[in-house]
Order: structure tokens, then C-alpha cells, then sequence
């Protein structure tokens, strides 16, 4: 089955600098690869996501690209503000079609901003 | 985005009673919703995939006769929590699938904090 793994662990910028999350997947097939942040006692938000057909995709400070030969896709934060602080995880979408499908998630990045 | 509504947000309960919490799409229909356990710092646990109107689909090692998930129409999936022990207490996550447009894009509820005493 599907197998996500995701560094760092943990990852301090100061405010302004940019962070960066890289994910690795193991199966070819995945095809959907969603990104959440997740704040504090508080479920998981979507704040990005890429299909397989394309390799890039950015939504103002936020940007995931995809490496569909390495099987390996990253967030990237500019501009990084304190409020951007939480826990980031990666997933993919296994199998990829289908009402089977499934999240797999790797296993988060506690992001720390500092002022 | 696409909003997910799960209720209640947290939730007290005595040893031995049940409990269940419900999640709902608000602006969509949703074939396809799961439910997971989340620990403390750690990444999210899937515990069972519901299909609209089909028994739940769970992953190994979780109870299905403990953990009663039904989904009864395409906005709504609930989980209930039977017999609840300490141990059960957890932070419960529900996610639905809203398959128009380009599909497979999934939206997580807030989340149900449940502590048994």
C-alpha cells in the first residue's frame, strides 16, 4: 500500500523567511496530494492541493510542487507570519479513484514563526 | 472552501454510557466520509470509510461493534462511541469527500473532543 513520509519534523524560520515541507510517496498510481494545516484543538483546513497532471501550483504565500518521477511533492511558505504557525501534513490519495480512496498522511510538521 | 460541521465540539460522557457525534457537509454532497482518532502529536488515525447507504468500510484493528458509524444520506455520517471507557477519550475527526468538479478534494469537521471519566 501507500507509504507517505514527510520532513521535517519540526522546522522554526523567523517571520519573513520562508519554510519549506517535502513529502516522498510510494506508489506510482497516487494522484492527488492535498496539504492541511492544523491549528491547535482544531481539525485539519486544506490549504493546498496538486493533481498529478500538473507540476506546480501557488495561492499567493503558498505553493506545492510535484515531482511525479521522484514521488516526492513540497509545501512552500513565503513570507512566513507568526499566524502561520501550526502542524502541516501531506497526503496522498490512495487508491486513486473511486469512492475507495483514501488520505494517506504522512506524519506532520510542527511549523514554528517567530516574530 | 467547502464547510464540514461536526457536533459536538467536545464532549463528556461517564464510563459505560455511549456517545455519538455527527458530521455533516453543509454545501455539499458527500459520497464518501471517514472518520479518524488523533492522539496527541501525532498524525491522524483512519478508523473507518462510510459509503452513503453501505455498511462502513474499518481499518484493522478498530472495533466495529464499539465504534457504529452510520451514514444515512449524503450530507450526514455519524459515529457512535459504545460503552465508552477512559481509554476511549481521544480528539474524533470526521472528513468528507466532495466528488463534483474535479473530485477527490476532502474537508476535514472541527473536530470532537471526547474525554470518558
Amino acid at each position: 500500500g501507500e507509504n507517505v513520509e514527510q520532513h521535517p519534523s519540526t522546522l522554526s524560520v523567523q517571520e519573513g523567511d520562508s519554510a519549506v515541507i517535502k513529502c516522498t510517496y510510494s506508489d506510482s498510481a497516487s494522484n492527488y496530494f492535498p496539504w492541511y494545516k492544523q491549528e491547535l484543538g482544531k481539525g485539519p483546513q486544506l490549504i493546498i492541493d496538486i493533481r498529478s497532471n500538473v507540476g506546480e501550483k501557488k495561492d499567493q504565500r503558498i505553493a506545492v510542487t510535484l515531482n511525479k518521477t521522484a514521488k516526492h511533492f513540497s509545501l512552500h511558505i513565503t513570507e512566513t507570519q507568526p499566524e502561520d504557525s501550526a502542524v502541516y501534513f501531506c497526503a496522498a490519495l490512495n487508491p486513486p479513484s473511486g469512492n475507495t480512496g483514501k488520505l494517506i498522511f504522512g506524519q506532520g510538521t510542527t511549523l514554528q514563526v517567530k516574530p | 472552501g467547502a464547510v464540514v460541521s461536526q457536533h459536538p465540539s467536545w464532549v463528556i460522557c461517564k464510563s459505560g454510557t455511549s456517545v455519538k457525534i455527527e458530521c455533516r457537509s453543509l454545501d455539499f454532497q458527500a459520497t464518501t466520509m471517514f472518520w479518524y482518532r488523533q492522539f496527541p502529536k501525532q498524525s491522524l488515525m483512519l478508523m473507518a470509510t462510510s459509503n452513503e447507504g453501505s455498511k462502513a468500510t474499518y481499518e484493522q484493528g478498530v472495533e466495529k461493534d464499539k465504534f457504529l458509524i452510520n451514514h444515512a444520506s449524503l450530507t450526514l455520517s455519524t459515529l457512535t462511541v459504545t460503552s465508552a471507557h477512559p481509554e476511549d477519550s481521544s480528539f474524533y475527526i470526521c472528513s468528507a469527500r466532495d466528488g463534483a468538479g474535479a473530485g477527490n478534494t476532502i474537508y476535514f469537521g472541527e473536530g470532537s473532543w471526547l474525554t470518558v471519566v
